[in-house]
């Protein structure tokens, strides 16, 4: 089965540095998301992104944090200087269409230290 | 609005029993209701989902009951299985919106 890929599983990064977390959507796919998920608390919403341009984005969703999709396979976050509160598995979603199913990555566990 | 409230939080089953698991939501506009499953380190995966123009859906012992007039809907776990312990969200989607609302989550531990 197709699946949506993420690297790093896991990054520790100290408060402040730049964190690009990679994700490769599944390939027919049009439409993809970052989640995140802070420990034991529920799966929000930062951002979807549809033909080559955010779409929606959620009030977590501030100036620190970017989105790319650099080629046609690979789709990124970017948190250009990380906050301790940053700390979170950031999942990665895609879907080939509006009404379809999503399907998420494994996830990138961050530690912002 | 926008928030689709879970219950519980926790829930112990013994292996056999029914786990049900209770979601409410207040935005009449939300037009698909998804049930996602999640073990620890993994990503969610759908499990099972729910269009508000039937009451009932059942696939294999997963069976979810919608209650559009009390805006409620529940999954029930027949013949609970160790196999099950996960944390299971519940979520809800406008049509053609872009994203996906997730509850809280309930974390369900089947006692073998």
């Amino acid at each position: 089965e197709p699946e949506v890929t993420q690297t790093p599983s896991h990054q520790v990064t100290q408060m402040g540095q730049e964190v690009i977390l990679r994700c490769v959507p599944i390939s027919n796919h049009l439409y993809f998301y970052w989640y995140r998920q802070i420990l034991g608390q529920k799966v929000e919403f930062l951002v979807s992104f549809y033909n080559n341009e955010i779409s929606e984005k959620s009030e977590i969703f501030d100036d620190q944090f970017s989105v790319e999709r650099p080629d046609g396979s690979n789709f990124t976050l970017k948190i250009r200087s990380t906050k301790l509160e940053d700390s979170a598995m950031y999942f990665c979603a895609s879907r080939g269409d509006l009404g379809n199913t999503i399907y998420f990555g494994e996830g990138s566990w961050l530690t912002v230290v | 609005q926008q928030q689709v409230k879970q219950s519980p939080q926790s829930l112990i089953v013994q292996k056999g029993g029914i786990s049900i698991i209770n979601c409410a939501y207040e935005n009449t506009a939300f037009d698909y209701f998804p049930w996602y499953q999640q073990f620890p380190g993994k990503g969610p995966a759908l499990l099972i989902a729910i269009r508000p123009d039937v009451s009932e859906k059942k696939e294999g012992r997963f069976t979810i009951s919608f209650n559009k007039s009390a805006k409620q809907f529940s999954l029930h776990i027949m013949d609970s299985q160790p196999g099950d312990s996960a944390t299971y969200f519940c979520a809800a989607e406008m049509n053609r919106d872009d994203k996906i609302i997730f509850g809280k989550g309930t974390r369900l531990h089947i006692l073998p």
